[in-house]
C-alpha cells in the first residue's frame, strides 16, 4: 500500500515556540492531506484538509492562526503549531488519499512543557 | 458524513474468533465501509474495505447486511498482537476528497 510519513516522530518544546511537523507521501503523490489530533484514549479529530497549492480547510473550533498547515508539493504537507501551550500536546496524525483509501502516517507526539 | 456506532470495548482470548459490529444507520448510495485497527502511538492502519455482501482478505472478512445499516468486522483466530483499536467509517471511495471521521473505536482486547 501507499506509505505515508510524518517528521519528527515526537517533539518536546517549551511553551510559547512554535513546532513543525511534516507530513509526506513517499511514493505517491497527494493534492490533498488531512491533519487528525488525538487526545489520550481518544478517537481522531480532524484539525483541517490540506491542498495542494491552495489554502487549508479548517474544521469548526480550529484556530487557522494557531495551526498553520502548507501543503507546497504534491507529496508534502506541513502543520506548525504556532506558540504552543501545554494543551496543545496531542498526538499528531496527517493522512493521504491513493488509490483504494486513504492511508495515514504513523503520527507525531507533541509534548509542551 | 454519516455516524457510526460501535461497542466501546470486547475482550476475547487467543485462537477465538471475533465479530465487531458497527451501525451505520443512514449511511448514502455513493458510501462505502472501512475498518481501521490503530495501535497506541501509531496512525491508523487499513484492514477491509466493503460496499455491500461480504468482502474477505488475508486479515480479515467484512459482512454487509443487504440494507447497509450495519457491518461486521470478523477476525479470525485473534492473537494477542491483535489486541488495539477498531474505527469503523462510513464515507465516498477514493479520490473523492473525502474526509475520514472517526466515531469511538472498539477496544479490542485479547487475552491469553
Amino acid at each position: 500500500g501507499a506509505v505515508v510519513s510524518q517528521h519528527p516522530s515526537w517533539v518536546i518544546c517549551k511553551s510559547g515556540t512554535s513546532v513543525k511537523i511534516e507530513c509526506r507521501s513517499l511514493d505517491f503523490q497527494a493534492t490533498t492531506m488531512f491533519w487528525y489530533r488525538q487526545f489520550p484514549k481518544q478517537s481522531l479529530m480532524l484539525m483541517a484538509t490540506s491542498n495542494e497549492g491552495s489554502k487549508a480547510t479548517y474544521e469548526q473550533g480550529v484556530e487557522k492562526d494557531k495551526f498553520l498547515i502548507n501543503h507546497a508539493s504534491l507529496t508534502l504537507s506541513t502543520l506548525t503549531v504556532t506558540s504552543a501551550h501545554p494543551e496543545d500536546s496531542s498526538f499528531y496524525i496527517c493522512s493521504a488519499e491513493a488509490g483504494g483509501g486513504a492511508f495515514f502516517g504513523p503520527g507525531t507526539r507533541l509534548t509542551v512543557l | 458524513l454519516a455516524k457510526t456506532t460501535q461497542p466501546i470495548s470486547m475482550d476475547s482470548y487467543e485462537g477465538q474468533e471475533v465479530n465487531i459490529t458497527c451501525s451505520h444507520n443512514n449511511i448514502a448510495t455513493n458510501d462505502y465501509i472501512t475498518w481501521y485497527q490503530q495501535f497506541p502511538s501509531q496512525g491508523p492502519r487499513f484492514i477491509i474495505q466493503g460496499y455491500k455482501t461480504k468482502v474477505t482478505n488475508e486479515v480479515a472478512s467484512l459482512f454487509i447486511p443487504a440494507d447497509r445499516k450495519s457491518s461486521t468486522l470478523s477476525l479470525p483466530r485473534v492473537s494477542l498482537s491483535d489486541t488495539a483499536v477498531y474505527y469503523c467509517l462510513v464515507g465516498r471511495n477514493n479520490n473523492a476528497g473525502n474526509m475520514l471521521t472517526f466515531g469511538g473505536g472498539t477496544r479490542l482486547m485479547v487475552k491469553p
